[in-house]
């Protein structure tokens, strides 16, 4: 167990929709990483967070969109919903957020889009 | 772009083998580099971490990795693996500055006892 928790653990949902997932960081973690897990794309960086403001952007859609509030739990939106955004989405805490940090992985939300 | 290459993506050996997977990526300035482990029904988790120093970095369960820099690669190592090894490894590098880990597309070992 990473400390770090997710919800939901599957979602399934149709295209066109908007789903949230939701991490909870390790006690003490001030940042948060969302990850996607595809076949074809493999493990892709979204977006990183420290203490509630954005930190770093990788390659999320514009249709995505995230957020850290003040109790450092962390938000990903997904809408308009399409086939190709069902993936496996990590989540990701550590310490300060700086390169040299372990990140500590959670146990994904697995999203279907039928 | 930035890439990581991981060059086998299905390794399959008898137990008490030894076991080396290759990790190259493309970008040429000062780079973090992980190795992560991910069991059956498990989250990923840190296998070893090279920042600077000894490019001789040891991890967790016996593993190891070379960071040869001018051959821009970070290699796992084992001497001898276990069936509790079979999972799938991925090698991710961190660029300086503020970013995500960039990942390869992961290496799934099968341990055959």
């Amino acid at each position: 167990d990473s400390g770090v928790t997710q919800t939901p653990k599957h979602l399934i949902t149709a295209t066109g929709q908007r789903v949230t997932l939701r991490c909870s960081p390790r006690s003490g973690d001030l940042s948060v990483y969302w990850y996607q897990q595809s076949l074809d794309q493999g493990l892709q960086f979204l977006i990183q967070y420290y203490n509630g403001e954005e930190r770093a952007k990788g390659n999320i859609l514009e249709r995505f969109s995230a957020q850290q509030f003040p109790d450092l739990h962390s938000e990903l939106n997904l809408s308009s919903l399409e086939l190709g955004d069902s993936a496996l989405y990590f989540c990701a805490s550590s310490v300060s957020g700086m390169r040299t940090d372990t990140q500590y992985f959670g146990p994904g939300t697995r999203l279907t889009v039928l | 772009a930035q890439s990581v290459s991981q060059h086998n993506h299905h390794v399959i050996l008898s137990e008490a083998a030894s076991l080396e997977l290759g990790c190259n990526y493309s970008y040429g300035g000062t780079v973090n580099l992980f190795w992560y482990v991910q069991y059956p029904g498990q989250h990923l988790q840190l296998l070893l971490k090279y920042f600077s120093g000894d490019p001789l970095v040891k991890g967790i369960k016996g593993f190891e990795a070379e960071f040869i820099k001018s051959k821009f690669s970070f290699n796992l190592r084992k001497p001898s693996v276990q069936w509790s090894d079979t999972a799938e490894y991925f090698c991710a590098v961190m660029r300086g500055g503020a970013d995500g880990l960039t990942f390869g597309k992961g290496t799934h070992l099968i341990i055959q006892p």
